[in-house]
Formats: structure tokens, C-alpha cells, sequence
């Protein structure tokens, strides 16, 4: 049971356009939510998160909107980069839940073209 | 700040063998994490520990088990290995009460 899906396998995108990652969950008691990027054979890196008391958060060139209702999140990036290049996954918590637990969508790869 | 580390980075053993992975986490974070990396399952979520208890854990058999230290230094321990724990094995740690976790290297583990 996927408790949390990101539907695009993969985007490409020109360099210097907005990059549009799509992340949608199941689990109602998600509560904090975050995006990280990922190169072969090294560890996630945290980019952005957002907090279920807000439907959007900035950071430079990304922010990520939350949709309660439809329980869906997304990651804008813009402009994009031809370093952006990379494996981009959400991730979901229960804030309330004992512990620190992340589940994971299965990961979007991005391609930027200069 | 330096990040998290995780000792060794690569590693390859033998089937029925056991394995321990070690993460060093961030200075002051006392919660760490593990997830389990592969290209059928993804990123799963193994266990998590805070001041030395562990406060979660994820649907692995119980060959997988973990542990963490005074400091904070947490170890994960394979035994009697099969092919299909082949993976990229992660180390995340974070502030007690935040949930942004902050990922290591990975250790990557071949099992033949």
C-alpha cells in the first residue's frame, strides 16, 4: 500500500523554465511533508518542507504548495538549472506519531537541458 | 557543522554472513534513522532510534536490528545475509521534536 505516490516517473525541462514535481498521500494523519534530491550513490538532500498549517513555502528558487483537501503536494523549481539534474523524492510524517519516520514516494528524476 | 557520516561506504560479504553499518550523526541531533535503499522498493524505513531507545520501527524481519549509543552513534546489524538485502543502506539523524532528518552517505552493501 503506497501511502505516498509520485506518479511522474521522470520530467525533462529546458534550462531557465519552471520544473513541476507532483506528489500526492493517502494517510490523513501526514502532517509535515518535505522534498528532497538525490545523485546515484549518495545520501538525500533535504531541500525544501512544509508544515500541514500551511499551503505554501518558499526557498529561492524553490517552493512547495500543499493541498489538504486533495491531499497533494507539489515542488516548484524556477529557474531551473542543468545542476538541478537529479533524483527528486517527497516525503511524508506524522508529527504526531512516536518517533521520527519518513515514508517515501518513489522518486521523480529530473533531466534539466541547457 | 559537519554532516553525517557513515562507516564503511562500501562493503561486500557473503550470504549467511552478518553485517554492521555505523552512523555518526549530526552534533546535537539525538534521534537517528535508518532506511533501507533499493530499485524494487525504494526507501524504506528501518528503525528509529532517540536516547538510546528505539521508538519506531519498520515491517523488516528481525534479522535487522540496531542500536544507539550515549553519544548518539548508532550502528545497524545484519545477520545471516541474503541476496536481497543488497542495498544502499541510509543514516538520517535529527534535533529531538523536528522532523527534518538529514541524510548520510549511505553504506552500500553487496551480498553475493
Amino acid at each position: 500500500d503506497q501511502q505516498v505516490k509520485q506518479n511522474s516517473p521522470s520530467l525533462s525541462v529546458q534550462e531557465g523554465r519552471i520544473s513541476i514535481l507532483n506528489c500526492d498521500y493517502t494517510n490523513s494523519m501526514f502532517d509535515y511533508f518535505l522534498w528532497y534530491k538525490k545523485y546515484p550513490a549518495e545520501g538525500p538532500t533535504f531541500l525544501i518542507s512544509i508544515s500541514s498549517i500551511k499551503d505554501k513555502n518558499e526557498d529561492g528558487r524553490f517552493t512547495v504548495f500543499l493541498n489538504k483537501s486533495a491531499k497533494h503536494l507539489s515542488l516548484h523549481i524556477v529557474p531551473s538549472q542543468p545542476g538541478d539534474s537529479a533524483v527528486y523524492f517527497c516525503a511524508a510524517s506524522a508529527v504526531q506519531a512516536a518517533g521520527n519516520k519518513l515514508t517515501f514516494g518513489g522518486g521523480t528524476r529530473v533531466l534539466v537541458k541547457p | 557543522k559537519a554532516g553525517v557520516t557513515q562507516t564503511p561506504r562500501y562493503l561486500i560479504k557473503t550470504r549467511g554472513q552478518q553485517v554492521t553499518l555505523s552512523c555518526s550523526p549530526i552534533s546535537g541531533h539525538r534521534s537517528v534513522s535508518w532506511y533501507q535503499q533499493t530499485p524494487g522498493q525504494g526507501l524504506q524505513f528501518l528503525f528509529e532510534y532517540f536516547s538510546e531507545t528505539q521508538r519506531n520501527k519498520g515491517n523488516f524481519p528481525g534479522r535487522f536490528s540496531g542500536r544507539q549509543f550515549s553519544n548518539s552513534r548508532s550502528e545497524m546489524n545484519v545477520s545471516t545475509l541474503e541476496l536481497g538485502d543488497s542495498a544502499l543502506y541510509l543514516c538520517a539523524s535529527s534535533l529531538y521534536g523536528t522532523d527534518t532528518q538529514y541524510f548520510g552517505p549511505g553504506t552500500r552493501l553487496t551480498v553475493l
